[in-house]
């Protein structure tokens, strides 16, 4: 059973661009969310989405969004571009929504650095 | 206040060893609780996840809840050389949500 898997893997963005991340959840799973790691802040969420619609979100900029599409698929998008977002950025998908034992696998993750 | 706390280490312990990991959290609330392993580079990996209080064990791996004292372990027994890495202690605010501790660095010295 392939995990979440995430594109690309590493990028390399200027000050002031925009970024696309994709990610593909397990199959079956319906949740998806992403998190963003950095040396100073570690991991942090960013949003959470089921069944296309953003269900939960952190305290992160507006440049920071997502989707989430029919097939589960998600994608999230990084606007004007600075250079504290340099992060690994992982995406989670997991198979419920509520519940304990909601277990949550993270996919390889996405190194964005921005020069 | 942090909402999850790790003491950040680094953890040093012997091969085969008992490595003792210790992670505690502000909200009694909290529902449900999961340990992550980070190797350098590498995304979080699950380890266990434990919602009861008590002990819940899965090979040399002893994830122990304490509500009443908002404490969560996790405890490796015979400890490898490859259990080194980052083990992230993280606790469930919804669905998919997760709040992270810092991370505690364990070192296995052969």
């Amino acid at each position: 059973k392939a995990g979440v898997t995430q594109t690309p893997r590493y990028l390399i963005k200027t000050r002031g661009q925009q970024v696309t991340l994709s990610c593909s959840p397990i199959s079956g799973h319906r949740s998806v969310s992403w998190y963003q790691q950095t040396p100073g802040q570690g991991l942090q969420f960013l949003f959470e989405y089921f069944s296309e619609t953003q269900r939960n979100k952190g305290n992160f900029p507006g440049r920071f969004s997502g989707r989430q599409f029919s097939n589960s698929r998600s994608e999230m998008n990084v606007s004007t571009l600075e250079l504290g977002d340099s992060a690994l950025y992982l995406c989670a998908s997991s198979l419920w929504t509520t519940g304990s034992g909601n277990t949550i696998y993270f996919g390889e993750g996405s190194w964005l650095t921005v020069v | 206040q942090k909402e999850v706390e790790q003491n950040s280490g680094p953890l040093s312990v012997p091969e085969g060893a008992i490595a003792s990991l210790n992670c505690t959290y502000s909200d009694r609330g909290s529902q449900s609780f999961f340990w992550y392993r980070q190797y350098s580079g590498k995304s979080p990996e699950l380890i266990m996840f434990i919602y009861s209080n008590g002990d819940k064990e899965d090979g040399r791996f002893t994830a122990q809840l304490n509500k009443a004292s908002q404490y969560v372990s996790l405890l490796i027994r015979d400890s490898q050389p490859s259990d080194s890495a980052t083990y992230l202690c993280a606790v469930s605010k919804g669905a998919q949500k997760l709040v992270f501790g810092q991370g505690t660095r364990l070192t296995i010295n052969p």
